[in-house]
């Protein structure tokens, strides 16, 4: 499983678009860029998952190059409820098998 | 969407006994679980893949006779801390797939406090 490199934190006020960048070097042909998001004391929640160039959902957008070797996950005008702790997978297949997570990047919000 | 549930959300244990753990999946039969642990401010760590009907897979450092994992049905696994002590203090999280493939569906986590 390809390992992934993200900032640890990153602070943004309400209404700000927030871009969250996760290095996967060793990404693999068959993987896919998947993140989840992480409120204290809750399970993970998906957010988003994509191979290559764009892909949006009505929570975000997963910006992928054509290289592959990083993905910039963004949020549009996020509020204070978007505070929460930001993960970066990368994983075999749509829907995969078990998930291995990273250190996450701990997103704060300010008014 | 799915749904999983875990249960009990939080438990305090005195030390030396065992707890157990309820993961549940709502609306659809889960042929494979996962167990995370999450100490404060780290990130999840998984512990073991439950499969129905079989034994489960522990990932390395993890003791399988210290979490026991149990997946009799397709909606059900369980995980229980045996002779519990401090350390073992944690947020457990369960997630579940139907089939492959299939979105994670992740439970609400349980916080575990040993005295």
């Amino acid at each position: 499983l390809a390992k992934t490199t993200q900032p640890i934190s990153m602070d943004s006020y309400e209404g700000q678009e927030v871009n969250i960048t996760c290095s996967h070097n060793n990404i693999a042909t068959n993987d896919y860029i998947t993140w989840y998001q992480q409120f204290p004391s809750q399970g993970p929640r998906f957010i988003i998952q994509g191979y290559k160039t764009k892909v949006t959902n009505e929570v975000a957008s997963l910006f992928i190059p054509a290289d592959r070797k990083s993905s910039t996950l963004s949020l549009p005008r996020v509020s204070l409820s978007d505070t929460a702790v930001y993960y970066c997978l990368v994983v075999l297949g749509v829907g995969t098998d078990k998930l291995i997570f990273g250190t996450g990047t701990r997103l704060q919000v300010f008014p | 969407g799915a749904v999983v549930s875990q249960h009990p959300s939080w438990v305090i244990c005195k030390s030396g006994t065992s707890v157990k753990i309820e993961c549940r999946s709502l609306d659809f039969q889960a042929t494979t679980m996962f167990w995370y642990r999450q100490f404060p401010k780290q990130s999840l760590m998984l512990m073991a893949t439950s499969n129905e009907g079989s034994k489960a897979t522990y990932e390395q450092g993890v003791e399988k006779d210290k979490f026991l994992i149990n997946h009799a049905s397709l909606t059900l696994s369980t995980l229980t801390v045996t002779s519990a002590h401090p350390e073992d203090s944690s947020f457990y999280i369960c997630s579940a797939r139907a089939s492959y493939p299939g979105e994670l569906f992740f439970g609400e986590g349980s916080r575990l406090t040993v005295l």
